[in-house]
């Protein structure tokens, strides 16, 4: 039972360069989420899925875009990189209420 | 709109000292309120919640309560240890729209 998982761990990127980071989860879980971790501001939520076949915008969805490709696997793409996409990425996932969210390890992404 | 409020960081404190970090929070309702936490190099994990008004959550030795009368969510520990050395994060869930809204964080050095 690995809980999710988040690939790359690292990612070093150039300005309009294009990614996909991947997040999978073996909790037979139904909502998922994307986030962005920068300094001194919390968590921000990107995207979220609150079920297969479904997905909505949060706080900070501009430059990104997502995929719920099946239950378990949930991908965050950026189609242009920017440097003020520069941050870590979290993936997490929940069930039943209230909504506990596990997390994946996190992505550290670069862009210059 | 619905905000959380933590207190800035970093903390530093030695080992078997007491902890409090504050936490208050905006919403309507009856949010619930959660504490997670992020050790160095790994995503967040649930430390303890709580789902209504004088709820107290508690796990490793940390405890909150939930004041309606103050919309607050303290943490506390009577004893730290050098491994409590994280960020520890407050959060609240308002509904079933499954978001979270999060503090910015508050980072906390335990030293031997």
């Amino acid at each position: 039972n690995a809980g999710v998982t988040q690939t790359p761990k690292f990612q070093v990127l150039k300005t309009g360069q294009s990614m996909t980071l991947q997040c999978a989860q073996d909790m037979n879980h139904n909502s998922m989420y994307w986030y962005r971790q920068d300094p001194g501001m919390g968590l921000r939520l990107i995207y979220y899925s609150a079920s297969e076949g479904t997905t909505d915008k949060g706080e900070v969805p501009n430059g990104y875009n997502v995929s719920r490709l099946n239950k378990r696997e949930f991908s965050l793409r950026l189609e242009s990189a920017a440097p003020s996409q520069t941050s870590v990425y979290f993936c997490a996932s929940s069930e039943g209420q209230p909504m506990e969210q596990y997390f994946g390890p996190g992505t550290r992404l670069t862009v210059t | 709109g619905n905000s959380v409020t933590q207190m800035e960081g970093p903390v530093t404190l030695s080992e078997e000292a007491f902890l409090t970090i504050n936490c208050t929070y905006t919403a309507t309702g009856y949010p619930s309120l959660f504490w997670y936490v992020q050790y160095p190099g790994e995503g967040l994990q649930l430390l303890l919640k709580a789902t209504k008004a004088d709820d107290k959550g508690s796990n490793k030795g940390f405890e909150a309560t939930y004041r309606k009368e103050t919309t607050s969510f303290h943490l506390e520990k009577g004893s730290v240890q050098v491994s409590d050395s994280a960020v520890y994060f407050c959060a609240l869930m308002r509904g079933s729209n499954y978001q979270l809204i999060w503090g910015a964080g508050t980072k906390l050095i335990i030293k031997p």
